[in-house]
């Protein structure tokens, strides 16, 4: 049981080249989320997915896009990097009924 | 859509001493409030979560207040250690809506 898995632990873009951030859990969760962590912001939402086949945007999705590919992956897609991408990424699922989420280890993002 | 908003957002205190942070939050159909605990370097992890029918829940040092009147919960660490040096996040969503909303983070750090 691994849990949350993220890959890759870190990334290097140069501005504009294109990228996806895969994320996988093996809890049989409904919910999942793309987080992104900037120092003295917090963990701002980019989007979720309730369940398989459904997502929708959360508080900064500009320059993002996802794709809920079954119920256990789902991925973030940067098309056209920009510097003011550089962040740590965290990938979370949780069973869908107000319970603890769990987060994968985070993708540190530096784009050049 | 929720604002969560959490103070203070770096806190030193005493080993030995309590601390206290406090959140707001702005969608009053909200009902679930998890706290996280986020150590250098690594994934935020659930301390303790608190439901809107209750009003207030403990886990061995560490406590969460609610007051739903005025839109505002709290956690509480007594008789601090240094292994309790981290950043907590507070945060907040409701059922049918599956947008955890994260606060802004608090920096704690216990002075030996």
């Amino acid at each position: 049981n691994a849990g949350v898995t993220q890959t890759p632990k870190f990334q290097v873009l140069k501005t504009g080249q294109s990228m996806t951030l895969q994320c996988a859990q093996d809890m049989n969760h409904n919910s999942m989320y793309w987080y992104r962590q900037d120092p003295g912001m917090g963990l701002r939402l980019i989007y979720y997915s309730a369940s398989e086949g459904t997502t929708d945007k959360g508080e900064v999705p500009n320059g993002y896009n996802v794709s809920r590919l079954n119920k256990r992956e789902f991925s973030l897609r940067l098309e056209s990097a920009a510097p003011s991408q550089t962040s740590v990424y965290f990938c979370a699922s949780e069973v869908g009924g107000l319970t603890e989420a769990f987060f994968g280890q985070g993708t540190r993002l530096t784009v050049v | 859509g929720e604002n969560v908003e959490q103070h203070p957002s770096t806190l030193s205190v005493q080993e030995g001493d309590s601390a206290v942070i406090k959140c707001t939050y702005s969608d009053s159909a909200s009902n679930y409030f998890p706290w996280y605990k986020q150590e250098l370097g690594k994934r935020p992890q659930l301390i303790i979560d608190i439901r809107s029918n209750v009003g207030e829940k403990k886990d061995q040092r560490i406590a969460v207040t609610l007051n739903k009147t005025a839109k505002h919960f709290s956690l509480h660490i007594t008789e601090t250690q240094p292994e309790d040096s981290a950043v907590y996040f507070c945060a907040a969503i409701h059922f049918g809506n599956e947008k955890l909303t994260f606060g802004t983070g608090t920096r704690l750090t216990i002075i030996p």
